[in-house]
């Protein structure tokens, strides 16, 4: 089966600070990736859609300047949160799909935490 | 607009008994998929089904089976004898056919929290 990774799985960082998170498909190519966040006793909700060597297309509300989006090849989306805020504490999850993967593969999520 | 409804928050059941999760769905689409995930306390979402609009076919995995019922925009998920290990929270998601960029966008439902009491 498709296998998507993240990291960190778990970062705690102090205000103000920037932090990055990689999401990585191991063994397919990932022509689109997605962000989402999910806080405590929440949904999931959508953040953002790259496409492999495109811009991010954010969702409304969230904001681009904040959350930076690269997805610079086939297997590797980052996002990083800039100056962080602990508002911004939540769970982030990435998931994958690709031309042979009509379906999205998630990885683990990554927990942040802002002091 | 698509909108997936999963109108129980919690339900708690003792083990052994069985439990049926709802979700209703909307969508304009003709062609979609429909897909249920687990998410443990960990954290982490885990597949268990992907049925499309064309296939109603109930579907009986092990324990887990699926009612999928295009006329009343339902898909329903039962857990058979559940066990403490089915305590988690579970998601129904609705997902358009591939259109380009954003394509197989999810869009969730709010989760059903289940707690299978020993």
């Amino acid at each position: 089966g498709a296998v998507v990774s993240q990291h960190p799985s778990r970062v705690i960082c102090k205000s103000g600070t920037s932090v990055k998170i990689e999401c990585r498909s191991l063994d397919f190519q990932a022509t689109t990736m997605f962000w989402y966040r999910q806080f405590p006793k929440q949904s999931l909700m959508l953040m953002a859609t790259s496409n492999e060597g495109s811009k991010a297309t954010y969702e409304q509300g969230v904001e681009k300047d904040k959350f930076l989006i690269n997805h610079a090849s086939l297997t590797l989306s980052t996002l990083t949160v800039t100056s962080a805020h602990p508002e911004d504490s939540s769970f982030y999850i990435c998931s994958a799909t690709g031309n042979l993967r009509p379906q999205q593969y998630f990885g683990p999520g990554t927990r942040l935490t802002v002091t | 607009a698509q909108k997936v409804t999963q109108a129980q928050t919690e339900i708690s059941v003792v083990e052994k008994e069985d439990v049926t999760l709802d979700c209703v769905y909307e969508t304009r689409d003709t062609t979609y998929y429909l897909f249920w995930y687990k998410q443990p306390p960990s954290g982490e979402l885990v597949f268990l089904i992907r049925r499309n609009s064309f296939d109603e076919q109930n579907e009986i995995s092990g324990r887990y089976s699926w009612n999928f019922q295009k006329s009343t925009s339902s898909f329903n998920f039962t857990i058979t004898a559940s066990q403490v290990v089915d305590s988690a929270v579970y998601f129904c998601a609705l997902s358009e056919t591939y259109s380009g960029a954003g394509s197989y966008q999810l869009t969730f439902g709010k989760g059903t929290k289940l707690s299978v009491i020993p």
